[in-house]
């Protein structure tokens, strides 16, 4: 199957710092990925769908301001997490569609991001 | 509003049975429904892919198989092992091509 790398892997940033997560489409080009969230033994939470050379799609409930999404070519989409919080600490994780592809999701491995 | 259902939550088989894991949607106008495997702290990795107008798919030693008008899935697993302990996700792809997940099945195989 195709392949989406995310990276850092693991991140630890202090309070009020941003970070940035970046998810990469090695093998295919990506008009569309889709970032998500995931609490401890809860399930994936679409946060927002991200658009190459357009503004991403945000769910409700989501800050635009606070998850900042650039999708600038059509192998890399970036999520920075704007003056974090401790609350903000969760797994994130991005997928991919392949162009003209029946719909199948590829995953990358997901950045586990602690705010002190 | 879709939602996807997946019970029990958690399941413990002893090595070298056949197991069937089940996932139900409310709304049945998806384009596909997908099943994932998550390794703790990892991604997902996708295991099977259905289309809306397919019944089944196999790879390997997994089956899934899809009725849309009862919106329901199942995953089966033959002779399971113990490398197949991990927690395994469906998810369905509706018309707006977002993909709802269920919360998840914690699958442990005992050696």
């Amino acid at each position: 199957g195709a392949v989406v790398s995310q990276h850092p892997s693991r991140v630890i940033c202090k309070s009020g710092t941003s970070v940035k997560i970046e998810c990469r489409s090695l093998d295919f080009q990506a008009t569309t990925m889709f970032w998500y969230r995931q609490f401890p033994k809860q399930s994936l939470m679409l946060m927002a769908t991200s658009n190459e050379g357009s503004k991403a799609t945000y769910e409700q409930g989501v800050e635009k301001d606070k998850f900042l999404i650039n999708h600038a070519s059509l192998t890399l989409s970036t999520l920075t997490v704007t003056s974090a919080h401790p609350e903000d600490s969760s797994f994130y994780i991005c997928s991919a569609r392949v162009i003209q592809n029946t719909g199948e999701l590829f995953f990358g491995e997901g950045s586990r991001l602690t705010v002190l | 509003k879709q939602e996807v259902t997946q019970i029990p939550a958690a399941l413990s088989v002893p090595e070298g049975e056949n197991l069937v894991l089940n996932c139900s949607f409310t709304d049945s106008a998806i384009y596909n429904l997908q099943w994932f495997r998550q390794d703790p702290g990892k991604g997902l990795t996708s295991l099977l892919l259905i289309q809306s107008s397919q019944r089944e798919q196999t790879s390997g030693r997994l089956n899934a198989s899809l009725d849309k008008s009862s919106g329901r899935s199942t995953l089966y697993i033959a002779a399971s092992q113990p490398g197949d302990s991990a927690t395994y996700l469906c998810a369905v792809t509706g018309a707006n091509s977002k993909l709802t997940f269920g919360k998840g099945i914690t699958l442990s195989v005992r050696p």
